[in-house]
């Protein structure tokens, strides 16, 4: 299996920060890495295809980029309603797709 | 819009069996492959089956092999996740998510949208 390992766990920031999460594979997975949003008592939400797709809707202050084993997720400028769970998903392996373990962003 | 809306979860037994449904709108439903994943209390997400688009490929994570069984009705737009010899570690809010439209399951997919989740508690 491929193991998808997310830094930091937990992350105090405040508006208006720029915000960086990362997202560590266990091997090569190309570019085959996505990114979720999750708030409490929701389902996830798709931000981030291919590494560095944007899916349509998600706000522009949202970036990733990466390949091979690491990869980041980016905010530029947070925003109230960014605060969330956000996980990343290796889609190399499919159908054992793997998804890291979270990244909590609790407001400063 | 597009919609997943999922049912059937609940309070069961160990050992009991529960049968999850997952009604799909707003999209030709059978040109997608379809996954559920679930995510137990506090914890991360867990992709657990995926069906194709005809029924004909299905696949699972090892942890449910031989006891959960995914499948589809594209006439009725419904997915469906039978589970059997349910374990404590089974509970967990399980999410319907739309796959790729892809006929063959390549390396390049992801889920959108999720449906809102259902709730599965396995205790005596």
């Amino acid at each position: 299996d491929i193991q998808m390992t997310q830094s930091p766990s937990s992350l105090s920031a405040s508006v208006g920060d720029r915000v960086t999460i990362t997202c560590r594979a266990s091997q090569s997975i190309s570019s085959y890495l996505n990114w979720y949003q999750q708030k409490p008592g929701k389902a996830p939400k798709l931000l981030i295809y291919a590494a560095s797709s944007l899916q349509s809707g998600v706000p522009s202050r949202f970036s990733g980029s990466g390949s091979g084993t690491d990869f980041t997720l980016t905010i530029s400028s947070l925003q109230p309603e960014d605060f969330a769970t956000y996980y990343c998903q290796q889609s190399y392996s499919t159908p054992e797709i793997t998804f890291g373990q979270g990244t909590r962003l609790e407001i400063k | 819009e597009v919609q997943l809306v999922e049912s059937g979860g609940g309070l069961v037994q160990p050992g009991g069996s529960l049968r999850l449904s997952c009604a799909a709108s707003g999209f030709t439903f059978s040109s997608y492959w379809m996954s559920w994943v679930r995510q137990a209390p506090g914890k991360g997400l867990e992709w657990v089956a995926n069906i194709k688009q005809d029924g004909s490929e299905k696949y699972y994570v090892d942890s449910v092999k031989g006891r959960f069984t995914i499948s589809r009705d594209n006439a009725k737009n419904s997915l469906y996740l039978q589970m059997n010899s349910l374990r404590a570690e089974d509970t967990a809010v399980y999410y319907c998510a739309r796959d790729t439209d892809e006929w063959e399951l390549l390396s390049n997919n992801w889920f959108d949208p999720w449906g809102q989740g259902t709730l599965v508690t396995v205790s005596s």
